[in-house]
């Protein structure tokens, strides 16, 4: 089993959609979470913290359930710029996911 | 402030060749990390160091893969003798402590072995 798991994708949404990745892990003494998103031929770059209560940032929101083991990341009002791969990584073990392509459509 | 320098951006070579690809950490960081990403494999880490001691390299592909941080300001990622499967694009990303902090990443060398 991968250390880091991510949805395959790829996700294709309307406008205004509201659309949920998730992200499971196998190491269970993981401290830290993190989404990452990456455009395309760019580097990944940090979009937000997962903190245990779940944290909010407009129309971002980051999860985390340690008795199931996972991460999850909620965008609501989707806009045609959030179109990218979002990573997340469990930084205790510096793995990233394999990525989950979102595709925001007019 | 400079983020994290990566050279060359784009590199292409022939088969059997060595390879030399170049990281400058941001000033302060002590953890450095390098990174292959593939459509294939996604992003895999290769090796990370800190405070300039690598500290887990079992993702480096095979010996003909090494690592150097000689100092706090410079890795380098050496492949050698490169071969087609190695093509693929390297992240260089530091970090204040590993495991706790966000990573800041380099813009990436795209490598072409022919």
């Amino acid at each position: 089993r991968k250390e880091v798991e991510q949805d395959p994708g790829p996700f294709n949404v309307p406008e205004g959609a509201t659309v949920a990745f998730n992200c499971t892990y196998s190491n269970s003494a993981s401290q830290s979470f993190f989404w990452y998103r990456q455009d395309c031929r760019k580097e990944p770059k940090l979009l937000m913290s997962v903190y245990s209560s779940g944290n909010e940032d407009g129309r971002f929101t980051a999860q985390l359930n340690r008795a199931s083991q996972y991460i999850s990341l909620l965008i609501r009002d989707s806009k045609l710029s959030d179109s990218a791969t979002y990573l997340c990584v469990v930084n205790n073990d510096m793995r990233f996911g394999a990525g989950t392509r979102l595709t925001v459509k007019p | 402030d400079a983020g994290v320098i990566q050279s060359p951006r784009h590199e292409v070579t022939e088969m059997g060749q060595e390879v030399t690809l170049r990281c400058k950490p941001i000033s302060g960081h002590n953890s450095l990390f390098w990174y292959r990403q593939t459509m294939m494999r996604g992003l895999e880490l290769l090796i990370y160091f800190n405070n300039n001691v690598p500290i887990d390299d079992s993702g480096m592909p095979e010996d003909r893969f090494s690592a150097k941080m000689p100092n706090a300001s410079f890795s380098t990622l050496k492949i050698q003798p490169s071969e087609p499967r190695d093509s693929a694009v390297y992240f260089c990303a530091s970090t204040l402590i590993s495991g706790y902090n966000e990573q800041f990443f380099g813009p990436g060398t795209r490598l072409t072995v022919l």
